[in-house]
C-alpha cells in the first residue's frame, strides 16, 4: 500500500490558536483527499472532500470558514483548524484516493486544544 | 446522504465463539462497503470489503455477506482470538463522488 502520513501526530494548543494538520503521500497520486475527524469512542466523521487546485467540497455542519482545507498537490493536502478551542479536540484523519478506487488513510493527528 | 447503521455497539464473545456484526445502509447507489479495525489511537485498517455484485466474500476467518435488496451488510468472525478485541466500523462508499460513510462502530471483547 501507499505510505500515507500526517504531520504532526500530535498537537497540544491553547485556545485560540490556529493548528496546521499536513497530510502527505510519499508513493502515490491521490486524485481526491478526504479529511475525518474522530471524537473519542465515537466513529469516523466525513469533514471535507477536495480535489488538488479546486475549492474543497464540506459537509453538512462543518464550517468551511474554521476548517480550511489546502490540496495543493496530488500528495499533499493540509487542513488548518483556525481560533481552535477546547471542543475542535479530536483525532483528525485523512484518506487518499486514486483513480483506480484505491484508498489509504493517514496514520491521524491527534489535537488538544487547552 | 449516505446514513449506515450498525448493531450492535459492544460485543462481548466467548475465545473461540463467532462474532456478527450488522449493518444497513440507505443509499441505493452506494456499491462497495468495506469494513475497518481500529486500536487506539491508530487509523482504520482495512479487513475486508465487498462490491455490490457480489453476495459473499470470506478470507480465513472473516467473511462478509451484502443483501442489496434489503441493504443488509454483516461481518462474521470465526474462531475468535483475544487478538480480534478492538473497534470495528462497516461503512459504505458512493462511487459518484467516492466518499465513504461510517458506521458508528461496534466495540469487540473477546472474553478469555
Amino acid at each position: 500500500g501507499a505510505v500515507v502520513s500526517q504531520h504532526p501526530s500530535w498537537v497540544i494548543c491553547k485556545s485560540g490558536t490556529s493548528v496546521k494538520i499536513e497530510c502527505r503521500s510519499l508513493d502515490f497520486q491521490a486524485t481526491t483527499m478526504f479529511w475525518y475527524r474522530q471524537f473519542p469512542k465515537q466513529s469516523l466523521m466525513l469533514m471535507a472532500t477536495s480535489n488538488e487546485g479546486s475549492k474543497a467540497t464540506y459537509e453538512q455542519g462543518v464550517e468551511k470558514d474554521k476548517f480550511l482545507i489546502n490540496h495543493a498537490s496530488l500528495t499533499l493536502s493540509t487542513l488548518t483548524v483556525t481560533s481552535a478551542h477546547p471542543e475542535d479536540s479530536s483525532f483528525y484523519i485523512c484518506r487518499l484516493a486514486g483513480v483506480d478506487n484505491e484508498q489509504f488513510f493517514g496514520p491521524g493527528t491527534r489535537l488538544t486544544v487547552l | 446522504g449516505e446514513n449506515v447503521e450498525q448493531h450492535p455497539s459492544t460485543l462481548s464473545v466467548q475465545e473461540g465463539d463467532s462474532a456478527v456484526i450488522k449493518c444497513t445502509y440507505s443509499d441505493s447507489a452506494s456499491n462497495y462497503f468495506p469494513w475497518y479495525k481500529q486500536e487506539l489511537g491508530k487509523r482504520p485498517q482495512l479487513i475486508i470489503d465487498i462490491r455490490s455484485n457480489v453476495g459473499e466474500k470470506k478470507d480465513q476467518r472473516i467473511a462478509v455477506t451484502l443483501n442489496k435488496t434489503a441493504k443488509h451488510f454483516s461481518l462474521h468472525i470465526t474462531e475468535t482470538q483475544p487478538e480480534d478485541s478492538a473497534v470495528y466500523f462497516c461503512a459504505a462508499r458512493i462511487n459518484r463522488d467516492d466518499k465513504i460513510i461510517f458506521g458508528k462502530g461496534t466495540r469487540l471483547h473477546i472474553l478469555p
